[in-house]
């Protein structure tokens, strides 16, 4: 089956440097990629779609200059968290989807999230 | 826009208990996802509706979508441990970019 693989799992850094987390789609090509943040005990929230070779899509309320997505493949995506401060602190998360089409009719496959913290 | 709700928010359940967490949309549904996720990790893809009525199961899990495709329910039989976690339903939200818009999310948690 599909699998998207989110490295890395777990990041620990000081207030002031740059993340980057990286999605892959391991055993098909993407398209599309979407970001998602999720807070505690909280749904996920879409951030940005990632379209290869143009430039993402955000979602109302997301800073581009702060939440840097590059889509340079069909099978990665990368999210830079540029400056980061405390409150950046979140559960990140990738999916990929393998469909085509205007309607997708395939489910979106997801990473396993970077947990980041920002001290 | 597009809201999912579902409910209930949380829940616990003694092992062996049947339970069932509903999602209700807003608008019309296209395709309706399943997911499962456990604390601090990704998600878990369970099941796919599309077609108004249709019923799918996998093991103890059963999800159905209504007729009017505006509801769907995840009914889980004889509940263990291994299904305590966080369910959220999905919908693409028909607008032909693939995006999906997630239900409030239920938490599970189910007592030995």
């Amino acid at each position: 089956g599909a699998v998207v693989s989110q490295h890395p799992s777990w990041v620990i850094c000081k207030s002031g440097t740059s993340v980057k987390i990286e999605c892959r789609s391991l055993d098909f090509q993407a398209t599309t990629m979407f970001w998602y943040r999720q807070f505690p005990k909280q749904s996920l929230m879409l951030m940005a779609t990632s379209n290869e070779g143009s430039k993402a899509t955000y979602e109302q309320g997301v800073e581009k200059d702060k939440f840097l997505i590059n889509h340079a493949s069909l099978t990665l995506s990368t999210l830079t968290v540029t400056s980061a401060h405390p409150e950046d602190s979140s559960f990140y998360i990738c999916s990929a989807n393998t469909g085509t089409g205007v309607y997708s009719n395939q489910p979106q496959h997801f990473g396993d999230g970077t947990r980041l913290s920002i001290l | 826009s597009q809201e999912l709700e579902q409910s209930p928010q949380s829940l616990i359940v003694q092992e062996g208990k049947n339970l069932t967490i509903n999602c209700t949309s807003s608008k019309t549904l296209y395709g309706l996802y399943w997911y499962k996720q456990k604390y601090g990790e990704g998600l878990i893809f369970l099941m796919m509706l599309q077609k108004g009525g249709e019923e799918k199961s996998h093991e103890k899990i059963t999800a159905k979508l209504d007729e009017k495709k505006q509801q769907s329910s995840l009914h889980i039989t004889a509940s263990q441990p291994s299904h305590a976690g966080i369910y959220l339903c999905g919908a693409d939200n028909n607008s032909g970019t693939y995006k999906y818009i997630f239900g409030t999310g239920t938490r599970l948690k189910v007592l030995a």
